[in-house]
């Protein structure tokens, strides 16, 4: 498995700004993954963050709104930018570890916007 | 793309009872399926998987079955306990991608 630590772990926010979720795996991975899991509901992929390129965003997700770093194998960082309050959600960091396509989450991101 | 269908969406057991959830997927492509449990206020926990090249798996009380054919999969509790009172997810993906079923709120009445 991974040890995959997440910060902030809660954080309510005003409508409007933005904030950085930062995301350490205690080993190094190829692949990263941004979650969301809106109250409720299911997990739905955000992006793929690959360290030296872009994010790979899955539709109805831009750039612009959820910018991600992966400025090395072991950290990524997603963005929510310009936050309402439907971003509310836990946002998960997940990694790609052991044999085949194995997938781990962090301990997640409950971010509330009023 | 994928989809992925799970049902159903709550479930009520005995102690003691069985369980049992199950997918369906769309792309006959996926290769990989995951099942998740997450309880209140925590991050979904992986508690079993399966790979398209086998058919059922077992781990203690929990099992899964695929059939490719039919591309639906199950998980199996048996022997259930109020601990397994949780959210489970199922997933299938192809590479690393893993879309997920909606979802399935199990309680295990004492």
């Amino acid at each position: 498995s991974a040890v995959i630590s997440q910060k902030p772990s809660r954080d309510i926010c005003q409508r409007g700004t933005s904030l950085t979720i930062q995301c350490q795996v205690d080993s190094q991975v190829t692949m990263m993954f941004w979650y969301r899991q809106q109250p409720g509901q299911s997990l739905t992929l955000i992006a793929t963050a690959n360290q030296g390129s872009e994010a790979t965003y899955e539709s109805g997700f831009v750039i612009d709104k959820f910018p991600i770093s992966r400025p090395n194998l072991t950290f990524s960082t997603l963005t929510v930018s310009n936050m309402s309050p439907e971003d509310s959600s836990i946002y998960l960091c997940s990694v790609e570890k052991g044999s085949g396509n194995t997938i781990y989450f962090g301990e997640g991101s409950w971010l509330t916007v009023v | 793309g994928e989809n992925v269908e799970q049902h159903p969406s709550t479930l009520s057991v005995q102690e003691g009872d069985s369980a049992v959830i199950k997918c369906t997927y769309s792309d006959s492509a996926s290769n990989y399926f995951p099942w998740y449990k997450q309880e209140l206020g925590k991050r979904p926990q992986l508690i079993i998987d399966i790979r398209s090249n086998v058919g059922e798996k077992k781990d203690q009380r929990i099992a899964v079955t695929l059939n490719k054919t039919a591309k639906h999969f199950s998980l199996h509790i048996t022997e259930t306990q109020p601990e397994d009172s949780a959210v489970y997810f199922c997933a299938a993906s192809t590479s690393y991608k893993l879309i997920f079923g909606s979802g399935t709120r199990l309680l295990v009445r004492p």
